[in-house]
């Protein structure tokens, strides 16, 4: 069925690196996506969004890309701090089973910054 | 503070019990959304509430149900606990349609023992 889904479980980059957390998405009807950030014992706290009318849209050490075309979204994390340390997920607003929109969630990739 | 309640933070049952969650939205937003959090899956959208109604209905089992009330606060309920319902449960609100995002409270840890 369509879904969303994360390229890579764990990703460990070094403090000051930048971090890229890949996501694919096959809803092609999807036009809003949204990147969260979930620390232990956390709840999700919303990063950056992104509609499907923009490519590029950035926030502070943040940069979300989108690719319609190969229906791909990224998150750019600039000079990575040990902060940054955390889950990700990406999520697209997309019909859910009985109607309405809901955010669909992809498994999320573990972010781990080293000293 | 997200602005979102959850309550009680941690719950401990036995199965086959009846629990009820509950969940405060941020003041202002009439959207009540219910995640589940397990270990091996990610966020799995179970049911949403806008202003009283059910609006959006996601995988959620029919042992669960919720509700949300004149003073717009929801209620997850979950009956004949099975073991494999230990999870995270998280609840949102927002807008409708998850338009704008959604503002997350820290959750409630169900252990089904």
């Amino acid at each position: 069925g369509e879904s969303v889904g994360l390229h890579l479980p764990t990703l460990s980059v070094q403090e000051g690196d930048n971090s890229i957390i890949n996501c694919a998405y096959s809803n092609s009807a999807s036009d809003y996506f949204i990147w969260y950030k979930q620390e232990s014992g956390k709840g999700p706290q919303f990063i950056i969004d992104i509609r499907s009318n923009m490519d590029k849209r950035q926030g502070q050490r943040v940069t979300v890309l989108l690719n319609k075309t190969v229906k791909h979204l990224s998150l750019q994390i600039a000079a990575t701090q040990p902060g940054d340390s955390a889950v990700y997920f990406c999520a697209e607003n997309r019909l859910s089973s009985n109607s309405g929109y809901a955010l669909n969630f992809g498994k999320g990739t573990s972010l781990l910054v080293t000293p | 503070d997200s602005g979102v309640t959850q309550t009680p933070k941690h719950l401990i049952t036995a199965t086959g019990q009846r629990v009820t969650l509950r969940c405060s939205p941020r003041s202002g937003d009439l959207s009540v959304y219910w995640y589940q959090q397990s270990l091996d899956q990610g966020l799995q959208f179970l049911i949403q509430y806008y202003n009283g109604e059910e609006r959006a209905k996601g995988n959620i089992l029919e042992r669960f149900s919720a509700q949300q009330f004149p003073d717009l606060h929801s209620e997850l309920n979950l009956s004949s606990l099975e073991l494999g319902d230990s999870a995270l449960y998280f609840c949102a609100s927002g807008g409708v349609g998850g338009d704008y995002g959604y503002t997350f409270g820290s959750g409630t840890r169900l252990t089904v023992v």
